[in-house]
């Protein structure tokens, strides 16, 4: 399967507790973006990174939320001290800058928490 | 920032008519809107875009037209099918702030 990753696509923890998601994207994709679905509404966008650069974030990640690419390939999301607020799925996409906007999304993190 | 909104927020057809859903955007700086289709557990699937140099844009039975001067823009599926059942998701972004913004999404009943 060449399409994006994710993993784990399910992930239950308790309040307080710290969890990290992986993606991976299309191999030839430069940019990579992470939104945040909760049931019944669109993708939120949450952060957004060009190779290993994070160019933007949303307003609506908080300080308990980090983002890495490293190498400008993978990327890991972090939630520390994790709310039941949290809970939601977890969607990476991919673009590439040569080939217009065109974003493929992952099967995405379901994060529940207790 | 941008807002989008979406409507009807479900929609039912028999099978064989057509459907329509509509996006509006707030930015005027906003040139590129894609469709997703998400069908029940699964992500969200690019069915369809169309870019703010172009008025309409047709791939087999589904088309999406722009209307820059209203700022809004449409899907329309043709000959429906079972198989379009889902939520549908309007987005819209421009070059230079990647970001998509999505509309709340219409939720598409095809009744055989």
């Amino acid at each position: 399967d060449t399409g994006v990753s994710q993993d784990p696509r399910h992930k239950i923890t308790k309040r307080g507790q710290n969890v990290t998601f992986r993606c991976d994207p299309i191999s030839e994709h430069n940019r990579l973006y992470w939104y945040r679905q909760t049931l019944g509404q669109g993708p939120e966008f949450l952060t957004y990174f060009q190779n290993e650069a994070q160019l933007e974030k949303s307003r609506l990640l908080s300080d308990r939320f980090s983002a890495e690419r490293p190498k400008g390939s993978f990327s890991t999301l972090e939630i520390q001290r994790t709310e039941q607020g949290d809970s939601a799925m977890y969607l990476c996409a991919s673009s590439s800058s040569a080939g217009g906007n065109e974003q493929f999304f992952g099967p995405g993190t379901r994060l529940t928490v207790l | 920032g941008e807002n989008v909104e979406q409507h009807p927020s479900t929609l039912s057809v028999q099978e064989g008519d057509s459907a329509v859903i509509k996006c509006t955007y707030s930015d005027s700086a906003s040139n590129y809107f894609p469709w997703y289709k998400q069908e029940l557990g699964k992500r969200p699937q690019l069915i369809i875009d169309i870019r703010s140099n172009v008025g309409e844009k047709k791939d087999q039975r589904i088309a999406v037209t722009l209307n820059k001067t209203a700022k809004h823009f449409s899907l329309h599926i043709t000959e429906t099918q079972p198989e379009d059942s889902a939520v549908y998701f309007c987005a819209a972004s421009y070059f230079g702030n990647e970001k998509l913004t999505f509309g709340t999404g219409t939720r598409l009943t095809i009744i055989p």
